[in-house]
């Protein structure tokens, strides 16, 4: 297994465009997570999705927004990007929800540059 | 609200030298504490939990609910250690299901 994988790998975009990005989680996870980290700061949690359902949502604004796919893999969407938005956004999986218990595995991040 | 602070964000020592990472955290439950790592063009991993009370690559951590700190430590710091070091916290699955919130992070460098 490959691990988690994110595409794509970079990309540039401009203000007030739209983003979509991507993620498979490691086969068998059935949960995935969204963080942004901001260059020099740890990552911030944006969404879990379990089962194909939403179960956390961090401090972002609706300009955010996430799915789950029946494969379990899931996308990333930002609406009218702004400067503020460019970050390394990480996506994590995990074969469970709920608990600490279940480890998480990152992907090795989508660098997004909005200009 | 949860939080997480690492309050070192450059540590240098020297091969063989111990080596602690300082975290402290906030939250009202009972967390759960980790301990992630990122080495050079490599993916965020996790390095240690507390609830398995393991070491790995000789790092020990361990929580003190008192002081509420999980402080990353190892005796004899190696070359290989290099890299950014991230505490994380993660709430009950009422509160805030299994996200992750992290530190700024600390980078480590071991210097021969």
């Amino acid at each position: 297994d490959a691990g988690v994988t994110q595409s794509p790998t970079h990309l540039i975009k401009t203000r007030g465009q739209h983003v979509t990005l991507r993620c498979s989680p490691i086969s068998g996870h059935k949960s995935v997570s969204w963080y942004q980290q901001v260059l020099g700061q740890g990552p911030q949690f944006i969404f879990q999705y379990y089962e194909k359902e939403e179960r956390g949502r961090g401090n972002f604004p609706d300009r955010f927004s996430a799915r789950q796919f029946p494969n379990y893999s899931s996308e990333l969407n930002v609406n009218a990007l702004l400067l503020g938005d460019s970050a390394l956004y990480l996506c994590a999986s995990s074969d469970g929800w709920g608990s600490g218990v279940y480890e998480q595995y990152f992907g090795p991040g989508t660098r997004l540059t909005v200009t | 609200a949860q939080r997480v602070t690492q309050p070192e964000k450059l540590l240098s020592v020297f091969k063989g030298a111990p080596v602690e990472l300082k975290c402290n955290y906030s939250y009202s439950g009972s967390p759960e504490l980790f301990w992630y790592v990122q080495y050079s063009r490599q993916r965020l991993q996790l390095l240690l939990r507390h609830i398995s009370r393991e070491s790995i690559k000789g790092f020990t951590a361990d929580l003190n609910k008192g002081e509420t700190s999980f402080h990353l430590k190892k005796p004899f710091a190696q070359e290989e250690d290099s890299a950014m070091y991230y505490c994380a916290l993660s709430g009950s699955r009422e509160t805030s299901g299994s996200r992750l919130t992290f530190g700024e992070g600390t980078q480590l460098t071991v210097n021969p």
